[in-house]
């Protein structure tokens, strides 16, 4: 079955540093998304992509979030300064849109920032 | 603001001894009501999708229902192999989700 791919699995950064997550959805999907779980709590939505710009985006997600789809087959989320509340296991899903709800999930990017 | 509330936190069962899940949503514009299955250090693993009380969607040991209120998913003589956090999220028309925090089932043989 296809899958979302997401690297690297785990990232470690300083505090003020730049990451780059990456994300390969899978390859006939249109909408893409991007969550987090900070370690025991809830799954948290931070943004969805579609037809090149954003669709929606949550409170989390601020200035210091970016996303992006440089290609036709990678889409990126980008910290600008990463904060130590940033540690969380990130998570990338797509799906095909309409009337096709079902989420793809990746096995997610855990960011440590210390 | 939209509120996604599951019970209970967390459930032991032996093995064949059925139960329900249950997931309580508050939202302005209900699109879906989705359940998950999450294992540790995994990404969550699309279950069901309900749109409208009253429907109800089955897999395996699996059932989902879903009210105006409330959908819960109910499990059949569960087997070890079940073991894992149950997610429920909600999807609305204004294009945003919310999960509730999960029941961690555990299914001892």
């Amino acid at each position: 079955e296809p899958e979302v791919t997401q690297t690297p699995s785990h990232q470690v950064t300083q505090m003020g540093q730049e990451v780059i997550l990456r994300c390969v959805p899978i390859s006939n999907h249109l909408y893409f998304y991007w969550y987090r779980q900070i370690l025991g709590q809830k799954v948290e939505f931070l943004v969805s992509f579609y037809n090149n710009e954003i669709s929606e985006k949550s409170e989390i997600f601020d200035d210091q979030f970016s996303v992006e789809r440089p290609d036709g087959s990678n889409f990126t989320l980008k910290i600008r300064s990463t904060k130590l509340e940033d540690s969380a296991m990130y998570f990338c899903a797509s799906k095909t849109g309409g009337q096709n709800e079902k989420l793809f999930f990746g096995s997610g990017t855990q960011l440590s920032v210390l | 603001e939209d509120q996604v509330t599951q019970s209970p936190e967390a459930l032991r069962l032996q093995e064949g001894e059925s139960s329900s899940l249950n997931c309580s949503y508050t939202v302005s514009g209900l699109r879906g009501l989705f359940w998950y299955r999450q294992d540790p250090g995994k990404g969550p693993e699309f279950l069901f999708t309900l749109y409208s009380a009253g429907e109800e969607k089955e897999k395996e040991r699996l059932k989902a229902t879903l009210t105006k209120k409330e959908s819960f998913l109910h499990i059949t003589a569960p087997k070890p192999e079940d073991s894992a956090t149950y997610l429920c999220a909600v999807y609305t028309n204004a294009g945003k989700s919310t999960f509730g925090d999960g029941t961690t089932l555990t299914v001892k043989p």
